[in-house]
């Protein structure tokens, strides 16, 4: 099963621009996160942010969630090429819950 | 942070041959773990739900008969895929809770190949 859709669902930039992930959701959440993955490899976790969170920070990395909306953005400021990468958000319904994936969002970032 | 290990890495195998993967939770005692399955190009699948000492749950599409789970202990879950076939060629990726935290520890994952 799959949650939602992550749009765009490719972006390509240059360094130093800032690159804005968005993803919706269908069912009511307790947490929303966000995973990068290179390609062929595993997932690396990059934020956690809880359903009665508006706004996270974590680095380079600015998330918000609306949940009237059911949306949540992430935001990746002056970007590097080492940043490209897939990202997917993830969300679960509760402790013990699992994860549900988003479809993703290619991330390509040139130098 | 918490750690998961998969292991192989990586499984090239004939078609009709049963690959068993290991997952296991290295500094910490999960309760449940869950299985997901990858495709090129796609994201993440759920598969199963693994819980310790007792029957898995099955995400719908999922045959429980083919996918074997079985979680023996608080920091040990394995998936067999019985008589693989080229369709099962795929990304397996295994994750745990480490509780009372609320992030989900990934596993490395596993490629698998069936010819």
């Amino acid at each position: 099963s799959q949650q939602g859709e992550e749009d765009p669902q490719a972006l390509s930039i240059q360094e130093g621009e800032n690159a804005t992930m968005n993803c919706s959701y269908k069912t009511s959440i307790n947490n929303l996160q966000w995973y990068r993955q290179n390609s062929g490899r595993g997932l690396v976790h990059l934020i956690l942010i809880r359903s009665n969170e508006r706004e996270k920070h974590s680095g380079r990395l600015r998330v918000t969630l609306d949940t009237s909306k059911k949306s949540s953005s992430l935001l990746i400021t002056a970007s590097r090429a080492a940043d490209t990468a897939s990202y997917f958000c993830a969300t679960d319904a509760g402790p013990g819950t699992a994860l549900i994936f988003g479809k993703g969002t290619t991330l390509s970032v040139s130098s | 942070g918490a750690v998961v290990s998969q292991h192989p890495s990586r499984v090239i195998c004939k078609s009709g041959t049963s690959v068993k993967i290991e997952c296991r939770s290295l500094d910490f005692q999960a309760t449940t773990m869950f299985w997901y399955r990858q495709f090129p190009k796609q994201s993440l699948m759920l598969m199963a739900t693994s819980n310790e000492g007792s029957k898995a749950t099955y995400e719908q599409g999922v045959e429980k008969d083919k996918f074997l789970i079985n979680h023996a202990s608080l920091t040990l879950s394995t998936l067999t895929v019985a008589s693989a076939h080229p369709e099962d060629s795929s990304f397996y990726i295994c994750s745990a809770r480490d509780y009372p935290q609320e992030t989900q520890y990934f596993g490395p994952g596993t490629r698998l190949l069936v010819l």
